[in-house]
């Protein structure tokens, strides 16, 4: 059974602090890694689909880096505002076939 | 509002009895895939169509099936229900059936509660 990791759990910032957040996955077999963003009583939105060793995505203040070799990737926020205030799951495959396995998530809770 | 549409809503029923859960996609997108959450668990995956034929499967039990029909809807058929099938299910939906590297695109859920 694939494990995914995200740390930390949970996570408080205070408005206008830049934030990152770590998805650690197993390094052996690599397809793809997703990000979502996941609003309480919403459903999941997806922020990136990361598929190449070294990839760095950006959507606003959001972006990510990818590094398969070591299994990790990192999703950063520059200057959070409370409306970014969610959970933040990412999701690993490692083939083609196999299921997608999410983590837990990170909750992210930014006070004004 | 991701143009994911599922039905109903919410969902309560007693053991042992069966119910379908329905979900539309975005129009044009070809895969449908069905997530279960639960209070204890995170996403898990359990099964993807493609253009109505059955494309990837996760950790689904048999007592659950699934099927995508030719306007590309789909349903999740649960049946012989038990106290731990309590859960959120998700519909997600994407353009094409590369299943690992499409955006899925998720629905609002059914609350779905067995007592």
């Amino acid at each position: 059974i694939l494990n995914v990791e995200q740390s930390p759990q949970s996570l408080h910032v205070q408005e206008g602090d830049s934030t990152n957040f770590t998805c650690s996955f197993p390094s052996s077999n690599f397809y793809a890694l997703h990000w979502y963003r996941w609003e309480t009583a919403k459903s999941p939105e997806a922020l990136f689909v990361m598929t190449l060793n070294g990839d760095e995505k950006k959507k606003g203040r959001i972006s990510a880096t990818l590094n398969t070799k070591e299994g990790y990737s990192y999703l950063y926020i520059k200057g959070s505002q409370p409306e970014d205030s969610a959970t933040y799951l990412c999701a690993f495959i490692d083939s083609g076939n196999t299921p997608l396995v999410f983590g837990k998530g990170t909750r992210l809770s930014v006070i004004a | 509002d991701s143009g994911v549409t599922q039905t109903p809503k919410h969902l309560i029923t007693a053991t042992g009895q069966r119910v379908t859960l329905r979900c539309s996609p975005r129009s044009g997108d070809l895969s449908v895939y069905w997530y279960q959450q639960s209070l204890d668990q995170g996403l898990q995956f359990l099964i993807q169509y493609y253009n109505g034929e059955e494309r990837a499967k996760g950790n689904i039990l048999e007592r659950f099936s699934a099927q995508q029909f030719p306007d590309l809807h789909s349903e999740l058929n649960l049946s012989s229900l038990e106290l731990g099938d309590s859960a959120l299910y998700f519909c997600a939906s994407s353009a094409q059936g590369s299943y690992g590297t499409d955006t899925q695109y998720f629905g609002p859920g059914t609350r779905l509660t067995v007592l």
